[in-house]
């Protein structure tokens, strides 16, 4: 499965928009993007996942390039409560394939008031 | 974390002791999944179940088993606890096919 690359730390200005990177250059055809944040001590949350489209739910944004080696995700409207660690996946989460993800370290993102 | 539930939240534990974590949902999820998180690793995968009775390997397996014996619970003993075995320990469930999982709350296990 493919490995992702994101920077280590970002900041952002609370009610900004944050714009998290994510390069995945060796994503296969049926792999998809994932994104998950993890607030500090909580569990890992899902966020979004897409395949080659863009996609937008009530949490967030996903831009996928038309290459699919990259991807951004982006919090329109940043608050406090978005400060966490945001881990980008590619792969699949069915179960037998599960096992080949990486979780890599993520971006730390502060939101700063 | 709606319908998951890990317990227990805390342990300390010795070397060489059987160690039992529990993970319980609500949610009549297939698939159940047990995660450890360390310092400068990102999230491993120790075991995974499919359905109930139905468990396989994850990528840090060794010195873990797992059992499902009903839907709701999935259970993952520590057989011989070891201070490498210190971690946050995290379950997750879903439903199916390529949607997120919904993690717990975590378990934090030291070993003494």
């Amino acid at each position: 499965d493919a490995k992702t690359t994101q920077p280590t730390s970002m900041d952002c200005a609370e009610g900004r928009a944050a714009n998290l990177p994510c390069n995945h250059s060796t994503i296969s055809g049926n792999e998809y993007v994932y994104w998950y944040r993890q607030i500090h001590s909580q569990g890992p949350q899902y966020i979004i996942h897409g395949l080659k489209n863009n996609e937008t739910n009530e949490m967030a944004s996903l831009i996928i390039t038309e290459d699919r080696k990259s991807s951004t995700l982006i919090l329109p409207h940043a608050t406090l409560r978005d400060t966490a660690v945001y881990y980008c996946i590619v792969g699949t989460f069915q179960a037998g394939n599960n096992r080949k993800l990486i979780w890599g370290l993520g971006t730390s993102l502060a939101v700063n008031p | 974390d709606a319908g998951i539930t890990q317990s227990p939240r805390h342990k300390v534990t010795e070397t060489g002791t059987p160690v039992t974590l529990r993970c319980h949902q609500t949610e009549n999820h297939r698939y159940m999944y047990w995660y450890r998180q360390d310092p400068g690793h990102g999230l491993r995968l120790i075991h995974y179940s499919y359905g109930v009775k139905d468990t396989d390997k994850g990528e840090v397996s060794d010195g873990y088993s797992v059992s499902r014996s009903k839907t709701e619970d999935f259970l993952l003993t520590l057989e011989s606890a070891t201070s490498s075995q210190t971690s946050v320990y995290f379950c997750a469930i879903s439903e199916r096919g390529q949607g997120g999982y919904t993690f717990g709350s975590g378990t934090r296990l030291t070993v003494v």
